[in-house]
């Protein structure tokens, strides 16, 4: 069974630091990975999909790595933000894509002190 | 740590029927769920919130007609596919979130639900 962990759980920072948080999956045969951030009461917003056939995605400030091989995924947040406080998910599909195949982190509570 | 569970996880249905998808929050009470579609090799994309008691509110580009959400309880929401259509195909999931503290929220996901029109 497909399990999914990010470390660390919550993060709480300074403006302007950069960041890494971390992914790991038990079973490399997977689709995509793909993070998300959740805003308090909020859904899931999209932040960046890696294809299992990629080795990174960049979107502005925000740059996601994919190591199938090792299970590994790190999300980069360069020069973060107040406005980056968050809670950051991870979540993978598993190759076939069945009822099962989204499997997400518990994520990581982000909080950038101004 | 919390359960939501999402029923059915696989349905295929003919083209013209209604399909209705079911999320329960099993041990908190949710006054608030989401609901999500992804398409093969595309991202998850919010489709509405629901609010328990009142109407739900539905992003850009989605039908409220066509994906009727329902969320008469704390731990239930429902959406119904109705008169599916073959480009309606795929996956569905659902999120609670579960308000613990001032201003901390955490969110717990179905299993999903994929759909397939035929």
């Amino acid at each position: 069974k497909q399990e999914v962990t990010q470390i660390p759980a919550a993060l709480s920072v300074p403006e302007g630091e950069n960041l890494v948080l971390n992914c790991s999956f038990t079973d490399s045969a997977i689709y995509n990975l793909q993070w998300f951030r959740q805003d308090p009461g909020k859904g899931l917003t999209s932040l960046l999909l890696i294809q299992s056939s990629q080795r990174e995605q960049t979107s502005g400030r925000l740059n996601a790595s994919l190591d199938k091989s090792s299970g590994r995924s790190t999300l980069y947040i360069a020069a973060s933000q107040p406005g980056d406080s968050a809670t950051y998910l991870c979540a993978v599909i598993i190759t076939g894509g069945g009822a099962d195949g989204l499997t997400f982190g518990k994520g990581t509570h982000l909080i950038i002190q101004p | 740590g919390a359960v939501v569970s999402q029923h059915p996880s696989r349905v295929i249905c003919k083209s013209g029927t209604s399909v209705k998808i079911e999320c329960r929050s099993l041990d908190f009470q949710a006054t608030t769920m989401f609901w999500y579609r992804q398409f093969p090799k595309q991202s998850l994309m919010l489709m509405a919130t629901s609010n328990e008691g009142s109407k739900a509110t539905y992003e850009q580009g989605v039908e409220k007609d066509k994906f009727l959400i329902n969320h008469a309880s704390l731990t239930l929401s429902t959406l119904t596919v109705t008169s599916a259509h073959p480009e309606d195909s795929s996956f569905y999931i659902c999120s609670a979130s579960s308000i613990r503290g001032f201003g901390d929220t955490e969110a717990f996901f179905g299993q999903g639900t994929r759909l397939t029109v035929v």
